[in-house]
């Protein structure tokens, strides 16, 4: 079974913190991808990033990175120097190689305070 | 690029009426999903196509759920009759990818349900 955890809830920071969302998963492929979309208060999901589990290298796009970590089954999200427009719900999933049946887990509502 | 369309953006309606949505994918895009997010949760998959033929609807509660995708590429969904514990976002997304290939999916904005 594929289980995505995302056990932050809400997290809320000050404008120019550096912020981590936790995302950690469960599943018994070998072969699966990694995902993160980001939901703003229009409510459509944007895709962030895609990784597949034989790519463990850490990525950086702007202030954004991602740290994805097959001993711990962890896929953390980064945003450094936060900026109001970061606040919006972040949402980690998991699909199988095989198929796009996209498991995502709860969510983290990060708040970005000016 | 026009992204993923959806409509109506909001609806309500009483428990045992029945509602459609439509969506309109990104043009090109075979496969096609409809999801539900309940408030508070992640998306959940509900139906998923490629072209104009279903591939996965293993979560969708056929006893008053249906959908279709007839040419291959606009979809509707119909509820009907509703219940209370459908209130929630049912969400659109095409993806360029055929579907077993975990391409990234583009969502549309949503239609909230409200039943009251």
């Amino acid at each position: 079974a594929q289980k995505v955890t995302q056990a932050q809830t809400e997290i809320s920071v000050v404008e120019k913190e550096d912020v981590t969302l936790d995302c950690v998963y469960e599943t018994r492929d070998t072969t699966y991808y990694l995902f993160w979309y980001k939901q703003p208060p229009s409510g459509e999901l944007v895709f962030l990033i895609r990784r597949n589990s034989f790519d463990e290298q850490n990525e950086i796009s702007g202030r954004y990175s991602w740290n994805f970590q097959k001993s711990t089954s962890s896929f953390n999200f980064t945003i450094t120097a936060s900026q109001v427009v970061d606040s919006a719900v972040y949402f980690c999933a998991l699909s199988a190689y095989n198929n796009n049946d996209m498991r995502f887990g709860a969510g983290t509502r990060l708040t970005v305070k000016p | 690029e026009a992204g993923v369309a959806q409509s109506p953006r909001y609806k309500i309606i009483e428990k045992r009426q029945s509602v459609a949505f439509w969506c309109n994918p990104i043009s090109g895009h075979a496969t096609l999903y409809w999801y539900q997010q309940i408030l508070g949760q992640g998306p959940k998959l509900l139906i998923q196509f490629q072209n104009n033929g279903v591939v996965d609807d293993s979560q969708l509660p056929k006893d008053r759920f249906s959908a279709e995708r007839l040419k291959g590429v606009d979809s509707t969904l119909k509820i009907q009759p509703a219940k209370l514990e459908d209130s929630a976002v049912y969400l659109c997304a095409s993806s360029a990818g055929l579907a077993g290939t975990p391409y990234e999916q583009y969502f549309g904005p949503g239609t909230r349900l409200t039943v009251t």
